[in-house]
């Protein structure tokens, strides 16, 4: 398998534009996550599914952050509009069977600037 | 809920020279434990982990990291440092049978010749 596949690897945006960032998993993985790297807050958890539903998305910022999962191979994470705040490196990650303190396994990121 | 703290944002230390980058976690249940390693313009890698049995574990590039449950500690430790192992290095904590992984804000290790 090649790992987890994240793309795009750099977004340069403006301002009020909608960003859509996606991600592949591991194939067989029923987990996935989806993180935002900040210096001020460090590695933070937005969304995380479980079997493509939605577990807990406790973590997305507001309302202008969205998540789906249509499928087991595919996951989006959508910004609208986008904020320069919202500026960051997003981390897509998956595993299998978590509660037994299996390893996730990281993509290589998407690096979002909004200008 | 679970929290992970690594209090050094940033550890600068000379090749070959020991080096202990420090973790404390809370959690009012029984958790699993890990470092995460992250190389410049990549995603995290799993380095190490403690789910049960004994309290210390290895990698296998040298480092190592000691469960200590009474002082809620998993403190990582590599007694030479090469150059290569500039990264950013990240705790993160499991509870038993839940499904979060919660990270701590990293510790930037910075090597220098």
């Amino acid at each position: 398998d090649a790992g987890v596949i994240q793309s795009p690897r750099h977004e340069v945006t403006e301002m009020g534009q909608e960003v859509t960032l996606r991600c592949k998993p591991i194939s067989g993985h029923d987990y996935l996550f989806w993180y935002r790297q900040t210096m001020m807050r460090g590695l933070e958890l937005l969304i995380y599914f479980n079997n493509n539903v939605p577990i807990d998305d406790s973590g997305m910022p507001e309302d202008r952050f969205s998540a789906k999962m249509p499928n087991a191979s595919f996951s989006t994470l959508k910004i609208q509009p986008s904020e320069p705040r919202d500026s960051a490196v997003y981390f897509c990650a998956s595993s299998f069977n978590v509660g037994v303190g299996t390893e996730a396994f990281f993509g290589q990121g998407t690096r979002l600037t909004v200008v | 809920a679970q929290s992970v703290t690594q209090l050094d944002s940033q550890v600068p230390v000379f090749e070959e020279a020991p080096v202990e980058l420090r973790c404390n976690y809370s959690s009012s249940v029984s958790v699993y434990l890990f470092w995460y390693v992250q190389y410049p313009n990549q995603g995290l890698q799993l380095l190490l982990k403690y789910l049960s049995g004994s309290t210390l574990v290895e990698s296998i590039n040298g480092f190592e990291a000691e469960f200590n449950k009474s002082q809620t500690s998993f403190h990582l430790r590599k007694p030479s440092v090469h150059i290569s192992d500039t990264a950013e290095y990240f705790c993160a904590v499991s509870a038993y049978n839940t499904d979060k992984l919660i990270f701590g804000t990293g510790t930037r290790l910075q090597v220098f010749p």
